[in-house]
């Protein structure tokens, strides 16, 4: 069963300083791996996807991911936080089966304090 | 980029009516959508999967003729909640996407409220 964890429910971080927002999966095979953030009322943006390639993925607003198999981590990254980055973060996994779903982990609410 | 329209934003109703939600795919042709509710301060929870033309696939525990959904084209599913409760007050959101591996586009989510 297809399974992600996003361990930190809050992280808080000053602004220019760098953030992490942590996300760990279980899969049966090779993984689609997603990020999304969500701002108050809105729906999910597409943050940055890892199909296969380079294990370092850039995407939008400057965030970047890093695939790690061996961990079984994806966590996202920003070398200097904005406080416009303040959101929810949700990171997503789905199986290369294409009858798998999509599952999307807790969430992690990113407070950037100016 | 591609643009999923969601319609309408907000809608408040009354106990024992229905609700239609719409989810367009304005830019590409959206083999598959997904209907998900999101409860305050939770992830979202996979309501539905729908197909072109075909039946949707209902999660375990959603109750399929309480929440009726219709893909009728490649570009628009609708989610009726029939007979709505105010339990049923959630924010819905609906998603989709065009191919297999590709991120899935979501719409704004619609805020129902249930008097």
């Amino acid at each position: 069963a297809q399974s992600v964890a996003q361990p930190e429910d809050q992280v808080n971080v000053a602004e220019g300083n760098p953030l992490t927002v942590k996300c760990t999966y279980s899969v049966s095979g090779n993984p689609y791996l997603f990020w999304y953030v969500q701002y108050p009322n809105r729906g999910l943006q597409f943050l940055l996807k890892y199909i296969t390639g380079d294990n370092l993925v850039k995407g939008s607003y400057g965030f970047e991911a890093e695939f790690n198999k061996s961990q079984t981590s994806f966590h996202l990254k920003k070398p200097s936080a904005l406080v416009s980055d303040s959101a929810l973060y949700f990171c997503a996994v789905r199986a290369y089966s294409s009858a798998s779903k999509i599952i999307f982990g807790s969430g992690t609410r990113l407070s950037i304090r100016p | 980029g591609a643009v999923v329209s969601q319609h309408p934003s907000r809608v408040i109703c009354k106990s024992g009516t229905s609700v239609k939600i719409e989810c367009r795919s304005l830019d590409f042709q959206a083999t598959t959508m997904f209907w998900y509710r999101q409860f305050p301060k939770q992830s979202l929870m996979l309501m539905a999967t729908s197909n072109e033309g075909s039946k949707a696939t209902y999660e375990q525990g959603v109750e399929k003729d309480k929440f009726l959904i219709n893909h009728a084209s490649l570009t628009l599913s609708t989610l009726t909640v029939t007979s709505a409760h105010p339990e049923d007050s959630s924010f819905y959101i609906c998603s989709a996407i065009s191919r297999e591996g590709a991120p899935l586009h979501f719409g704004n989510g619609t805020r129902l409220t249930v008097t």
